[in-house]
C-alpha cells in the first residue's frame, strides 16, 4: 500500500517551454501532497504544499508564477515549470501525506529528472 | 531556527559490520521523526517513524530509536544492498518535513 506515482521520471526540454509533471496516490487518498526539489547530493528542498481543492502554499523564495501547482482531486497534483531554463534543471519529487493514521507520513513518488537544454 | 543534523556525512561499512547513524534535531513542537532510505535517482522509500522519546521500532537489520534530542538508526550486520543513503526528517507544527542532508552508506561484501 501507499505506493505514489509519478510520471515522467525523466524529461529533457528546450529552454523557454513548460513542462508538466504528476504526482498521483494510487491507493490512498491524499488530502495534502508536497513537492521538492533535490540538487545532487544535497538532501530534499520543500518547495510547496499542495491541498486539495486550494491553492497551493509556496516556501519563501521559490516563484508561485514558475512552478505552477495543481490539486485537482484527492489523488493527483501537477506541478508545471514554466518558460523553463538550465537553471530549473534538478530532480523534483512529490509526496502526498495519507489521511488518517498513520499520522503525518509522507509518501514520495520516484522523481522526476528535469534536463532544461 | 529548527535544524536537523545528519552524522557522519558518509560511512563504509564491511559486510557485517555493525554502525549507527545519527540525527540530531532542535525544533519545538516535534510531530514525529521520520528515516527513509534513498537509492542514487530515487524518491526516499519510508523506513519509520517515531513520536515519543523512548520509542524503538525494528525493521530486518534495522533499528531507530528517538531521545528528546536525537534519533539513532543502527545497522545490524548490513548486507551490501543496504547501501543507500538514509534520510531523517522532523515534522513540526504543519506537518512539514524538514530534512538533513543524509548519511551515504556504503556496504562492501
Amino acid at each position: 500500500g501507499a505506493v505514489v506515482s509519478q510520471h515522467p521520471s525523466w524529461v529533457i526540454c528546450k529552454s523557454g517551454t513548460s513542462v508538466k509533471i504528476e504526482c498521483r496516490s494510487l491507493d490512498f487518498q491524499a488530502t495534502t501532497m508536497f513537492w521538492y526539489r533535490q540538487f545532487p547530493k544535497q538532501s530534499l528542498m520543500l518547495m510547496a504544499t499542495s491541498n486539495e481543492g486550494s491553492k497551493a502554499t509556496y516556501e519563501q523564495g521559490v516563484e508561485k508564477d514558475k512552478f505552477l501547482i495543481n490539486h485537482a482531486s484527492l489523488t493527483l497534483s501537477t506541478l508545471t515549470v514554466t518558460s523553463a531554463h538550465p537553471e530549473d534543471s534538478s530532480f523534483y519529487i512529490c509526496s502526498a501525506k495519507a489521511t488518517g493514521y498513520p499520522k503525518n507520513i509522507q509518501y514520495f513518488g520516484a522523481g522526476t529528472r528535469l534536463s532544461v537544454l | 531556527e529548527d535544524q536537523v543534523t545528519q552524522s557522519p556525512e558518509a560511512l563504509r561499512l564491511q559486510e557485517g559490520e555493525s554502525s549507527s547513524l545519527n540525527c540530531s534535531y532542535t525544533v519545538s513542537g516535534l510531530r514525529g521523526l521520520f528515516w527513509y532510505r534513498q537509492d542514487p535517482g530515487k524518491g526516499p522509500e519510508f523506513l519509520f517513524t517515531l513520536y515519543s522519546a523512548g520509542e524503538e521500532k525494528e525493521k530486518e537489520r534495522l533499528k531507530a530509536t528517538l531521545t528528546k534530542k536525537e534519533s539513532f538508526l543502527h545497522i545490524t550486520a548490513p548486507k551490501p544492498e543496504d547501501s543507500a543513503t538514509y534520510l531523517c526528517a522532523v515534522s513540526y507544527n504543519d506537518y512539514k518535513l524538514s530534512f538533513g542532508a543524509g548519511t551515504t552508506v556504503t556496504v562492501r561484501a
